[in-house]
């Protein structure tokens, strides 16, 4: 079955620190790959997405993603952090052609002034 | 734009009680989704539809059942309320599964006591 395994469940972070967030999943066929974020009290957005083509993929507020394959995986990075990224971060999978999306369990980060 | 919306926001069911949360969008979505959010465990996918008149099981659909007899609209209807459902669910939809940006509700909070 399809699943996805955010390594990281607590980041904790100082200001300017770098980052990156793991990400695998177990699907064979063809994927699209999404990064959430979620701050505290609000919803999920989105951060960035990859369906195809360059497999380094950049999102908003400084993030960006590679996809590689034959690792299954699709690492969230941001250079530098700042206190306002403390928030929770879903990496997601969806099978190319069925539909099914499915979520990670989340990693919290939480960023020192 | 109301996007995605969800009711009700709030509600505490008492054991064996039954209720429905109701989700429309306004966007002429395909793809529609019901997760539950709980802490430390992430999105998980109850049920979701690919189109009007067709559903599907997700990770945790025991519990549950949903209808979706118009493109708008994908209830979640909880049968025999238990204290395991418990939870913030949320809605979501999207127009394709080959990487749009999925919408998300604001979600609803669920107590069984």
């Amino acid at each position: 079955a399809q699943s996805v395994s955010q390594h990281n469940h607590h980041v904790i972070l100082s200001e300017a620190a770098s980052l990156e967030l793991g990400c695998n999943y177990s699907y064979g066929g063809t994927v699209n790959l999404f990064w959430y974020v979620q701050y505290p009290g609000q919803h999920l957005q989105l951060l960035l997405k990859y369906f195809s083509g360059d497999p380094l993929v950049k999102g908003i507020k400084g993030f960006e993603a590679e996809f590689i394959k034959s690792k299954f995986s699709f690492n969230l990075r941001k250079p530098s952090v700042q206190w306002s990224d403390t928030a929770e971060y879903f990496c997601a999978v969806n099978e190319g052609t069925g539909g099914k999306l499915i979520f990670g369990q989340g990693t919290t980060l939480q960023v020192k002034p | 734009n109301a996007g995605v919306t969800q009711t009700p926001k709030f509600r505490i069911l008492k054991i064996g009680q039954s209720m429905t949360l109701q989700c429309a969008q306004d966007m002429n979505h395909n793809y529609m989704y019901w997760y539950r959010q709980d802490p430390g465990m992430g999105l998980k996918l109850i049920y979701y539809s690919v189109g009007a008149g067709i559903t599907d099981k997700g990770e945790v659909p025991n519990g549950y059942n949903v209808s979706r007899s118009t493109t708008e609209d994908f209830p979640l209807r909880l049968e025999l309320a238990a204290p395991s459902q418990t939870s913030v669910y949320f809605c979501a939809s999207t127009q394709t599964s080959t990487g749009n940006t999925i919408y998300f509700g604001e979600g609803s909070w669920l107590t069984v006591v």
